[in-house]
């Protein structure tokens, strides 16, 4: 089953705005992860974000953690359209285990040029 | 390209024949982890290894179902008598592991199995 959900499962946006999509989740975790997904291909790993971090940057990324509200943000600035792809929350709950991830439905974003 | 191949990368069958997919991992990462991903949906767990061990298997993962990774290598999954439900693409992610601390998953490009 799902762990959590993204928010909104579709985004359109114009080239150069800004890209924000939630992430929430119902257990406690011990670190959360973004992964993009280009139409039928593999997960790359964007970002990853652990439990008593707040906050975290990479590029033009940037990823909050709320773990009081069991929820994350993943926002990607100047878009490009390239950017184009499915993105993915996944929850890590294990603390010395498997790190096996839980996945939303993820946000598909669609860059218009 | 992550560093983690699969193959094959598509593959079409009838229904109750069976299939076998392979997963080689990067190198030096001795954790190895299989999922299923349906159209619309996120990834779902199945089952993962530590080098040789299979140390978990999701209850989605039926007695049709088994994986192997001899010598702690590649990893192969093969389904038995194949239904048209399995029709997914199936995914393998590979990461290196640490009591200390997180590692992030690199994965393949996917296996998408159609089942007719």
């Amino acid at each position: 089953s799902q762990q959590g959900e993204e928010d909104p499962q579709a985004l359109s946006i114009q080239e150069g705005e800004n890209a924000t999509m939630n992430c929430s989740y119902k257990t406690s975790i011990n670190n959360l992860q973004w992964y993009r997904q280009n139409s039928g291909r593999g997960l790359v790993h964007l970002i990853l974000i652990r439990s008593n971090e707040r906050e975290k940057h990479s590029g033009r990324l940037r990823v909050t953690l709320d773990t009081s509200k069991k929820s994350s943000s993943l926002l990607i600035t100047a878009s490009r359209a390239a950017d184009t792809a499915s993105y993915f929350c996944a929850t890590d709950g294990e603390i010395q285990g498997a790190q096996k991830l839980v996945f939303g439905q993820g946000t598909r974003l669609t860059i218009n040029p | 390209d992550t560093g983690v191949s699969q193959d094959p990368r598509h593959k079409i069958t009838k229904r109750g024949q069976n299939v076998t997919f392979r997963c080689d991992p990067i190198s030096e990462h001795n954790r190895l982890y299989w999922y299923r991903q349906t159209l619309g949906q996120g990834p779902e767990f199945l089952t993962y290894f530590q080098n040789e061990a299979q140390l978990e298997k999701s209850r989605l993962l039926s007695d049709r179902f088994s994986a192997e990774r001899p010598k702690g290598s590649f990893s192969t999954l093969e389904i038995q008598r194949t239904e048209q439900g399995d029709s997914a693409m199936y995914l393998c992610a590979s990461s290196k592991t640490s009591a200390l601390r997180a590692y992030e998953q690199y994965f393949g490009p996917g296996t998408r199995l159609t089942v007719t």
